[in-house]
Parts: structure tokens; C-alpha cells; sequence
């Protein structure tokens, strides 16, 4: 069965620290991707990165880098000289193949873990 | 590009009455998601719709949850009758159509806080 496992609940920083947030997946299928999202105390779920896994290369965009491991079933996200802008709350995902009815070939629904709370102190 | 627009906001009900909720999604998007989100965790799928259709609702609690997107495009989700632990965070989400749903990220509303005391 597909699973989501980020095992740090909170984390605290202080603005400028490096933090990184672990992700743990669990899935049968040999191509799967996982997303990163932000939420911050708007709630609304803001889209950081995707990676599918026939993907390895990490990845870096401005502050944020991830670190994608398939031999571990990780996929980690570093945040680089952290803002209080970045406190929110963190979710790693996993897109699913299952589902019934084949609509155009895919399902796509999002298994999530349980999110990481980043808290930044200036 | 417009998002996805849910309402209301925010709604708080006594156990046993009904509510609902409305979602639009972002246009042109087929593939519509109702997701719940119970505090401290991580969304939860309730149902799939693509169009009109139901892909996947085996994550519904039919005796009390429906939901419908009879015109495709904006979807209502129900509760009737409502229990305590239906205390959430209601989340829609939309998907365009391309070659390969499996990789496109979904695009979230703000979603509805729903209190039942």
C-alpha cells in the first residue's frame, strides 16, 4: 500500500538556519511521483515541486533545493537561510495509480503525509 | 488564471444538521478532487470526479457524505447528518487534462472550515 511518512511533527529555526524536512514513501508501483506543498496559515495548499521516479537529479530552485533518493524512498527538502516567511506547514505527497474507471489514462490522487509545522523565528 | 474558488469559508453547525459546501474549479480543469482535512494531518481524498463521472469515491462515507458535479464543472459536497468527528477542513482541488495526469500538480481552494458542536 502507498504511504506518506514525515516523521518530524515541528521544527523549529532561527531566520537564516538551513532546515531540511524528511519524507518517507512507501508504493508498489514502479512509476510514481512525489510532490511537495506548502500550506501556510491561509490553509490554502500552495504547489512547491514535483518528481517523478525515473528522476533522480536533485533539484534546486533559489532557496529550496530537494533531495530525491530512490535507493532510501526519500525525497527531502531543504530550505537554505530560512525566512520568517517560510513558516507553514510542509506536505510531502505521493500520486497514485489505482482507482476504478481509466479517465484519460491516469487517477492521480495525492497520498499525503502527515506534514512537518516549520516554524522561523526572526 | 482565476483558482479554485470554494465557499463558505467558514461554517460551524450542531451535530445531526446539514451543510454543504461549493467548489469551482479553475476552468477548463476535468478532473475535480474533495478532499477532508482533520487538524494536524494531512488531506484526505473523499472523491474523484472527472467531468460529470465518479472515478473514485471509495474513501466517501455514503450514509451521510454526497457529492455531485452534474454540469462538469462546479461541485457540491454534503453532510447530512453531520457528526462531531466531521470537524475539518473541506479541500477542493482541480487538474487540467494533459498526457499524463499522474505527474500534474493538483491546484487547491482555501477550503471550508467546518465546526460541528
Amino acid at each position: 500500500a502507498q504511504k506518506v511518512t514525515q516523521a518530524q511533527t515541528e521544527i523549529s529555526v532561527v531566520e537564516k538556519e538551513d532546515v531540511t524536512l524528511d519524507c518517507v514513501y512507501e508504493t508498489r508501483d514502479t512509476t510514481y511521483y512525489l510532490f511537495w506543498y506548502k500550506q501556510p496559515p491561509s490553509g490554502e495548499l500552495v504547489f512547491l515541486i514535483r518528481r517523478n521516479s525515473f528522476d533522480e537529479q536533485n533539484e534546486i530552485s533559489g532557496r529550496y533545493s530537494w533531495n530525491f533518493q530512490k535507493s532510501t524512498s526519500s525525497f527531502n527538502f531543504t530550505i537554505t537561510a530560512s525566512q520568517v516567511v517560510d513558516s507553514a506547514v510542509y506536505f510531502c505527497a505521493l500520486s497514485e495509480r489505482g482507482g476504478r474507471a481509466n479517465y484519460g489514462g491516469s487517477q492521480g490522487n495525492l497520498i499525503f503525509g502527515k506534514g512537518t509545522k516549520l516554524s522561523v523565528k526572526p | 488564471e482565476a483558482g479554485v474558488a470554494q465557499s463558505p469559508r467558514y461554517k460551524i453547525i450542531e451535530k445531526r444538521q446539514s451543510v454543504a459546501f461549493w467548489c469551482n474549479p479553475i476552468s477548463g480543469h476535468a478532473t475535480l478532487y474533495w478532499y477532508q482535512q482533520i487538524l494536524g494531518q494531512g488531506p484526505k481524498l473523499l472523491i474523484q470526479f472527472q467531468n460529470n463521472g465518479v472515478v473514485d469515491d471509495s474513501q466517501l462515507p455514503k450514509d451521510r457524505f454526497s457529492a455531485e458535479r452534474l454540469k462538469g464543472v462546479d461541485s457540491t459536497l454534503k453532510i447530512q447528518p453531520a457528526k462531531l468527528e466531521d470537524s475539518a477542513v473541506y479541500l477542493c482541488a482541480s487538474r487540467g487534462q494533459g498526457r499524463a495526469l499522474n505527474n500534474s500538480p493538483l491546484h487547491f481552494g482555501n477550503g471550508t472550515r467546518l465546526t460541528v458542536t
